[in-house]
């Protein structure tokens, strides 16, 4: 069982939006910045967030990301059929002095 | 240009030994708050975080499986090796190496990542 917690699903309509909701506690999302991930099929996963709001360079801004205690929210507006994907959230647990992820969200775009 | 790039036995028998090596290029493991970490995928499932090696030499492990795990870097080589021993078929994985960066003793973000490589335990 993972330290995060991720709906194991999402969808929404092309070019309609989504909010994916990553759960933690004060040992982790409450006091560390939160990074995003998204992995599409059979590929390794890509940096899309990181500092919990920023993107790196090359991620459209339809992607963004805010924390608020100890949860996380990546969304994704303008959705396109390319966009389907594992997302999963990661972040330092200071309890655990270690790296944590969400056990991923997979995303259709219906 | 940052890449990584694992490179490792791709079928191993059980209890035996795994050591997989992530040579990098486009940065360099002597740099401060740069890190190198290792990260599996079950076919099928999520990430499951490994451990971590920073510029400082600082070494973290999973708790799960931290009495299984090392990790060194050859800084002149660019490359991180992990060693995992007593393996088993439910770590049948792709591993994945990762470039991290620290915000002070903490990982803020993995930003690189490489392509993988499957690991098969299998008698």
């Amino acid at each position: 069982q993972s330290v995060l917690t991720l709906p194991p699903s999402v969808s929404a309509a092309p070019g309609q939006k989504v909010t994916i909701s990553c759960s933690g506690s004060s040992s982790n999302i409450g006091n560390n910045y939160v990074s995003w991930y998204q992995q599409l099929p059979g590929t390794s996963p890509k940096l899309l967030i990181y500092e919990d709001n920023k993107r790196p360079p090359g991620i459209p801004d339809r992607f963004s990301g805010s924390r608020s205690g100890t949860s996380a929210t990546l969304g994704i507006t303008g959705l396109q059929t390319g966009d389907e994907a594992d997302f999963y959230c990661g972040t330092w647990d200071s309890s655990l002095s270690t790296w944590v992820f969400g056990g991923g969200t997979r995303l259709t775009v219906l | 240009q940052i890449t990584l790039k694992e490179s490792g036995p791709t079928l191993v028998k059980p209890t035996q030994t795994l050591t997989l090596t992530c040579a990098f290029s486009g940065f360099s493991l002597s740099t401060p708050r740069v890190g190198v970490g290792w990260i599996r995928q079950p076919p099928g499932k999520a990430l499951e975080w490994l451990a971590l090696i920073s510029w400082n030499d600082d070494k973290r492990y999973s708790p799960s499986l931290n009495n299984r795990l090392t990790i060194t870097k050859d800084t002149s080589k660019n490359q991180v090796i992990l060693t995992m021993t007593n393996m088993d078929p439910v770590d049948t994985a792709t591993y994945y190496c990762a470039r991290t960066i620290a915000l002070g003793s903490t990982t803020r973000e993995l930003d690189y990542w490489g392509q993988g490589t499957l690991v098969t335990v299998s008698s």
